[in-house]
C-alpha cells in the first residue's frame, strides 16, 4: 500500500539554525500538508499546498517557515532560524483531493529537537 | 471557529471489554469527521471517516463511530478491545476551503488496555 514517507525521523539542531524536513507524498496525490505536534499537545495544522502554491496557512506558519515542492516528488518544510519552541513532531500528509472527498494520509513524522 | 474536544485524556479498559471514546465538535456547517490512531513511534492512521449519509460508520480494526448532529458528537466505539488497540486516538474535523482542507484535531485520548 502506498504511504507517505518522511526524512529524517529525528533531527537535533541548535537554536538559530536552519532545518529542512523532507516528505515524499503518495505519488498520485495533489494536496499536501504539514502539521506539528508539540509534546503532550494536540496536532496542529501548519500549511496546505496545492497546485504549487500555499492554499491555506495557520498563524503558526510565520515568515520563518516555508514550503516547497522542488522536484515533483518531494515536499519540504524549511524553518529558517529555529527557536526552542519549534521543538515538536512534524507530520506531512497528502490527499488525492480536498478533504470533503478524499482522506489525508499521514507520514510517520520527524521529531525535531531545538537546543 | 472550528474546534474538537476530547474530554477524556486517558482511559484504561480491560481486554475484551467494550470501548467508547468521546468526541465533540464545533463547526458551522456539516462537518467532515475523522478518527485517527497513533501508535508509539508511528504516524497517524485513519480509522474511519464521516462525510455524509449513514450516521453510523464502520472503520478498520473493528471500530465504528456514530455521528449525532443534535449532540455535536462523533464517538468512537469498539465492542471488544484487544491489547494491540493501546494507542493514542485523535478525533478531527475538516475545515473546508476550496483548494485543500486543514484538519482540526482534538487533544487526543490515550487508551491503555489491561489484561
Amino acid at each position: 500500500e502506498p504511504e507517505v514517507t518522511q526524512t529524517p525521523s529525528h533531527q537535533v539542531t541548535q537554536m538559530g539554525q536552519e532545518v529542512i524536513l523532507r516528505c515524499v507524498p503518495i505519488s498520485n496525490h495533489l494536496y499536501f500538508y504539514w502539521y506539528r505536534q508539540i509534546l503532550g499537545q494536540k496536532v496542529e495544522f501548519l500549511v496546505s499546498f496545492y497546485n504549487n502554491e500555499i492554499s491555506e496557512k495557520s498563524e503558526i506558519f510565520d515568515d520563518q517557515f516555508s514550503v516547497e515542492r522542488p522536484d515533483g516528488s518531494n515536499f519540504t518544510l524549511k524553518i529558517r532560524s529555529t527557536k526552542l519552541e519549534d521543538s515538536a513532531m512534524y507530520f506531512c500528509a497528502s490527499s488525492e483531493g480536498p478533504v470533503g472527498q478524499e482522506t489525508q494520509y499521514f507520514g510517520p513524522g520527524t521529531r525535531l529537537l531545538v537546543l | 471557529a472550528q474546534s474538537v474536544t476530547q474530554p477524556d485524556i486517558h482511559i484504561t479498559v480491560s481486554e475484551g471489554a467494550s470501548l467508547e471514546l468521546r468526541c465533540n465538535y464545533s463547526y458551522g456547517a456539516t462537518p467532515y469527521l475523522f478518527w485517527y490512531v497513533q501508535s508509539p513511534g508511528q504516524g497517524l492512521q485513519l480509522l474511519l471517516k464521516y462525510f455524509s449519509g449513514d450516521t453510523l460508520v464502520q472503520g478498520i480494526k473493528g471500530f465504528e463511530a456514530e455521528f449525532k448532529r443534535s449532540q455535536s458528537s462523533f464517538n468512537l466505539r469498539k465492542p471488544s478491545v484487544h491489547w494491540s488497540d493501546a494507542a493514542e486516538y485523535f478525533c478531527a474535523v475538516g475545515a473546508i476551503n476550496q483548494a485543500g482542507t486543514a484538519l482540526i484535531f482534538g487533544k487526543g485520548t490515550t487508551l491503555s488496555v489491561s489484561s
